[in-house]
């Protein structure tokens, strides 16, 4: 079976600190992909990065990076120097094929001032 | 480009009454998606197509219908609405494995 879990449910930190929001998938496929989503307060819901299993380079995009480890199945985003517009819920999703994206049950991040 | 556009926003409901959430997307993808979300439980999937004239079920199907007669257009229909189903609801569309793009949600009461 497939399965994402990002046990933190929410996370609070004080702006320019750096955060890493952690996400754990279990999936039996050889070939997946792996993505995170951003969902601010105003609800909508904003693709941030896409990863296949095939491809464990980290990736850096700004003050964003993400950490592809296979060994441990999980793949982690870092908000580096946080700001209070990163405040959001996070979702972690997993697609191993049969058209079927799952994702994680999300963590939400507070960036105070 | 619009994107995905999902109607109404906000919609209210009686147990039992039926409705229908609109969903169309201007980016010739050919795969589309309905999740609901609810508090702590992340966004599950209710149905899905991978092109015209073809769907098939999701995690949380039941009390759901859907159609996909062309490719824009992806209607998600409550059959007779139970309390159960109050929830935001999201379309998705995306090409392939690219990353989906969301509609910009439906906040659905029923009461």
């Amino acid at each position: 079976a497939q399965k994402v879990t990002q046990a933190q449910t929410e996370i609070s930190v004080v702006e320019k600190e750096d955060v890493t929001l952690d996400c754990v998938y279990e999936t039996r496929d050889t070939t997946y992909y792996l993505f995170w989503y951003k969902q601010p307060p105003s609800g909508e819901l904003v693709f941030l990065i896409r990863r296949n299993s095939f491809d464990e380079q980290n990736e850096i995009s700004g003050r964003y990076s993400w950490n592809f480890q296979k060994s441990t199945s999980s793949f982690n985003f870092t908000i580096t120097a946080s700001q209070v517009v990163d405040s959001a819920v996070y979702f972690c999703a997993l697609y191993t094929g049969g058209f079927k994206t799952i994702f994680g049950a999300g963590t939400r991040l507070f960036v105070k001032a | 480009n619009a994107g995905v556009t999902q109607t109404p926003k906000f919609q209210v409901l009686k147990t039992g009454q039926s409705m229908t959430l609109q969903c169309a997307q201007d980016m010739n993808h050919e795969y589309m998606s309905w999740y609901r979300q609810d508090p702590g439980m992340g966004l599950r999937l209710i149905h899905y197509s991978v092109g015209a004239g073809i769907t098939d079920q999701g995690e949380v199907p039941n009390g759901y219908n859907v159609s996909r007669s062309t490719t824009e257009d992806f209607p998600l229909r409550l059959l007779s609405a139970a309390p159960s189903q109050t929830s935001v609801y999201f379309c998705a569309s995306s090409r392939g494995m690219s990353g989906y793009t969301f509609g910009s949600g439906t906040r659905l009461t029923v009461v």
